[in-house]
């Protein structure tokens, strides 16, 4: 176990609704990344929290945002679904002094 | 920019070797190992750091050649656990980049 939870576990949403997802971290890690990963594919890049601040981001579009706590949960939003955002989100901690990063269980989301 | 891993499916018998490379375009500083079983996250295996570092547990190691960029991941005596999708990772200013994957399969 990675110490690492997210809710739901899957969720059904339907074109041009909104959706929030949640993380916890591990307690003592401060960097938290989201990561996209569809059908067949490797996981991609959406961004990542260091302390509440976002300090870095992949190529997703603005609809895309996230929040930090400091209780070390995290949150990922998308406005606006479309059909192509069905994929598994996967949330991952990272351990700062040697760079591991522990992921979630993932959520899965399907748009229709 | 995404590192590319060959092979892209390995199949093995229950007790055979397999190699894993991952080749990047870009220096590397660390290279990431992971594997992932059909509807599971990625679990962490290990991180390789630079200086040509070689890491490893019983029967999976790895190997780290930062003047080539290139990392490979070895897995000696398989066992059908050992299925899955393996993915290696580079940083990027603290993101990680996922490489394409390689699909592996044991069969007793």
């Amino acid at each position: 176990e990675t110490g690492v939870t997210q809710s739901p576990t899957h969720l059904i949403k339907t074109r041009g609704q909104q959706v929030t997802l949640r993380c916890s971290s591990q307690s003592g890690h401060n960097t938290v990344s989201w990561y996209q990963q569809a059908l067949g594919q490797g996981p991609q890049f959406i961004f990542q929290y260091y302390r509440e601040e976002e300090n870095g981001r992949g190529n997703f579009p603005p609809r895309f945002s996230g929040l930090q706590f400091p209780n070390y949960s995290s949150e990922l939003n998308v406005n606006a679904l479309e059909l192509d955002d069905s994929a598994l989100y996967l949330c991952a901690s990272r351990d700062d002094r040697v760079g591991t990063q522990y992921f979630g269980p993932g959520t899965r989301l399907l748009v229709l | 920019q995404q590192p590319v891993q060959s092979p892209q499916a390995v199949i093995l018998r229950e007790g055979e070797d397999a190699v894993i490379n991952c080749s990047s375009s870009k220096a590397l500083y660390s290279v990431h190992w992971y594997r992932q079983k059909h509807g599971e996250a990625p679990v962490f295996l290990m991180i390789l750091l630079k200086g040509g570092e070689q890491k490893g547990h019983e029967k999976i190691s790895a190997s780290f050649n930062e003047k080539k960029q290139q990392s490979s991941l070895y897995l000696t005596a398989s066992q059908l656990s050992y299925s899955g999708t393996y993915f290696c990772g580079t940083e990027d200013t603290d993101k990680l980049i996922f490489g394409t994957g390689t699909r592996l399969q044991v069969f007793p």
